[in-house]
């Protein structure tokens, strides 16, 4: 079955730490790839987006995520964490013109 | 540029009754999606619309679920009648074509009891 699986239900990180979230996906072709925020009470907000070209992508509130085909990840990093960025996160995936979701990852930041 | 619009924000209903949500796209964009937010989870689609046709509603519980898109704008999601596994956020998006980034709208928490 086609799907998009994001390993870490919850990850806590210190403020000014690095922080990397994992994604995996299982469609045969590259699809096209997205990383969102969710604040609580609030809609999704798109980070960053890969259709093809430069593997590396860099998106918003300085946010990056790396596709590699050789393993079916494209994994979110930001190098230092705020306070602001505790949020969940979700991966997600084009694929047959479908937008499907990971289960999400909960981001806790601590002073 | 104004974002996508969904109306009411919260609902409480008690179970067997209905109810109906609103959302209005980005101008021009012409696919809408409607997700369900369950409590811990990801969203999932209920139903995407690509202008006013129905591209996938494979997920959709047809017996009690229905949604339109009249004109190829604005949607309505509809339940009836309601579960209390109903309860969720409903989120609505749209994108300027199929496989874009898609932008949401602020969601509406349902509340079966």
């Amino acid at each position: 079955a086609q799907s998009v699986t994001q390993p870490d239900i919850h990850i806590t990180v210190s403020e000014g730490a690095s922080l990397e979230l994992r994604c995996n996906y299982s469609y045969g072709a590259t699809p096209y790839l997205f990383w969102y925020v969710q604040s609580p009470g609030q809609g999704l907000q798109l980070l960053l987006k890969y259709f093809s070209g430069d593997t590396l992508v860099q998106g918003i509130k300085g946010f990056e995520a790396e596709f590699k085909r050789s393993q079916s990840s494209f994994n979110l990093r930001k190098p230092s964490v705020h306070w602001s960025d505790a949020a969940e996160y979700f991966c997600a995936v084009v694929n047959d013109y479908k937008l499907s979701f990971g289960a999400g990852t909960t981001v806790t930041v601590r002073a | 540029e104004a974002g996508v619009a969904q109306s009411p924000r919260y609902k409480i209903i008690e179970k067997r009754q209905s109810v109906a949500f609103w959302c209005n796209p980005i101008s021009g964009h012409a696919t809408l999606y409607w997700y369900q937010q369950i409590l811990g989870q990801g969203p999932k689609l209920l139903i995407q619309f690509q202008n006013n046709g129905v591209v996938d509603d494979s997920q959709l519980p047809k017996d009690r679920f229905s949604a339109e898109r009249l004109k190829g704008v604005d949607s309505t999601l509809k339940i009836q009648p309601a579960k209390l596994e109903d309860s969720a956020v409903y989120l609505c998006a749209s994108s300027l074509a199929q496989g874009a980034e898609a932008f949401f709208g602020q969601g509406t928490r349902l509340t079966v009891v």
